[in-house]
């Protein structure tokens, strides 16, 4: 069982460049949510996807979005990249509503 | 916003148990007590969680106070690869996938 997945691991963009970060979850799970850690801090939920739909969104603001697929895997898209948008992303994954949360290495995104 | 209080850090030696405390004084009567851990550059990693009664699996134990306002958590015999931080959370666990994660407490085990 590969776990939760995240793709790429590091990623470096520019200030105002739009950003993709993949997630598959662990198999069995068809619940998705994606967390962002800056240094220093604990993670800050961003939203959950379940059903293909976004069920719960965190206090981020339209510039994240995000999408999951037939298969349960998920992507976060960030437009107009800020510096402060520089931090771990977290995605963890779940069986239905509501149970643990199983969570990948996470990506590591730096924007310049 | 994280309803729990935990210390910023503790160190604890190697091979004894470690106890690490966390209030949660406005917890209400639905909400479960979940510890997470998250190793330097990793993901965290769920380590148990309970609503009132006592807990322990291979992890570690939870104990959770007769009011519920506070809980520790046990790890029995600490090891250099328990150095992590430690996160406490509190949430209604069906209908929410939510976690509120505070600044957790840096536990360092030393040799």
């Amino acid at each position: 069982d590969a776990g939760v997945t995240q793709s790429p691991t590091h990623l470096i963009k520019t200030r105002g460049q739009q950003v993709t970060l993949r997630c598959s979850p662990k198999s069995g799970h068809d619940t998705v949510s994606w967390y962002q850690q800056a240094l220093g801090q604990g993670p800050q939920f961003i939203f959950q996807y379940y059903e293909e739909e976004e069920r719960q969104r965190g206090n981020f603001p339209d510039r994240f979005s995000g999408h999951q697929f037939p298969n349960y895997s998920s992507e976060l898209n960030v437009n107009a990249l800020l510096l402060g948008d520089s931090a771990l992303y977290l995605c963890a994954s779940g069986q239905g509503y509501g149970t643990e949360a199983f969570f990948g290495q996470g990506t590591r995104l730096t924007v310049v | 916003d994280a309803k729990t209080t935990q210390p910023p850090s503790m160190d604890c030696a190697e091979g004894r148990a470690a106890n690490l405390p966390c209030n949660h004084s406005t917890i209400s009567g639905n909400e479960y007590v979940y510890w997470y851990r998250q190793i330097h550059s990793q993901g965290p990693q769920y380590i148990i969680h309970g609503l009132k009664n006592n807990e322990t699996n291979e992890m570690a134990s939870l104990i959770i106070t007769e009011d519920r306002k506070s809980s520790t958590l046990i790890l029995p015999h600490a090891t250099l690869r328990d150095t992590a931080v430690y996160y406490c959370i509190v949430r209604v666990p069906y209908g929410n996938n939510r976690l509120a994660f505070g600044k957790g407490n840096q536990v360092v085990v030393i040799p």
